[in-house]
């Protein structure tokens, strides 16, 4: 079956840094890749979507890169600020028009 | 504000209990969906509505009853619950289906279930 799996649980860096995220997926080729930020209490939100034929994607200071030889996506929050405190997860469309599948998410911390 | 609602925010609901969970969307989607969050585990998919027809069914157990009487509400009728399916329960909406496939979700935020 699909899987997905977030590198780490939690990350903590210093404000200004780059925050890097990993999204590694198994036994799937996915059409597409999104990612959201989910704040406590809250539900996801949509950031980032990057199409199998994109290598990279920007959004201001969000980047995301889908690599369908390693099958792998990377996340990366530039000059980080404590306001991008959150967990992020990152989600495929796994062999259904509606069937998405989410990672565990990686929490993320940054310091002021 | 989220374009999805989702109301009760908190339950508590005793294991011979009935409950139901109502969500709705503001966002003239036509997809909507239920979801499980527990604790450090990934998201669950439990059911999926495409125009008020159901068209993903997870291996959700029937104590567990999906309705959607129209393409903005959503209803998960609960009965007979377990202590293990307290969790945070999401909805979400998109505008899915043939080429718009891609289309990302809209969360609301949830409702926590508590069951004791």
């Amino acid at each position: 079956s699909q899987k997905i799996e977030q590198n780490s649980e939690a990350l903590n860096i210093q404000e200004g840094k780059t925050a890097t995220l990993t999204c590694n997926y198994t036994n799937y080729s996915p059409a597409y890749l999104q990612w959201y930020r989910q704040d406590p209490g809250r539900g996801p939100v949509f950031l980032l979507l990057i199409r199998e034929n994109e290598k990279e994607k920007r959004k201001e200071r969000l980047k995301v890169t889908f690599d369908t030889t390693l099958k792998q996506s990377l996340f990366h929050i530039t000059a980080s600020q404590p306001a991008d405190s959150a967990t992020y997860l990152c989600a495929l469309e796994a062999g259904g028009t509606y069937k998405y599948i989410f990672g565990t998410g990686t929490r993320l911390k940054v310091l002021a | 504000e989220t374009g999805v609602t989702q109301t009760p925010r908190h339950l508590v609901m005793g294991m011979t209990n009935k409950k139901s969970l109502k969500c709705e969307q503001h966002l003239g989607h036509n997809a909507m969906y239920w979801y499980k969050q527990s604790a450090k585990k990934p998201l669950e998919l439990m059911f999926v509505y495409s125009l008020e027809e159901r068209v993903e069914n997870n291996s959700v157990p029937s104590r567990f009853s999906p309705e959607c009487p129209n393409s903005s509400h959503l209803f998960l009728h609960l009965h007979t619950l377990q202590p293990e399916d307290s969790a945070l329960y999401l909805c979400a909406s998109s505008q899915g289906g043939g080429s718009s496939y891609n289309s990302p979700l809209h969360f609301g935020n949830g409702t926590r279930l508590t069951v004791t």
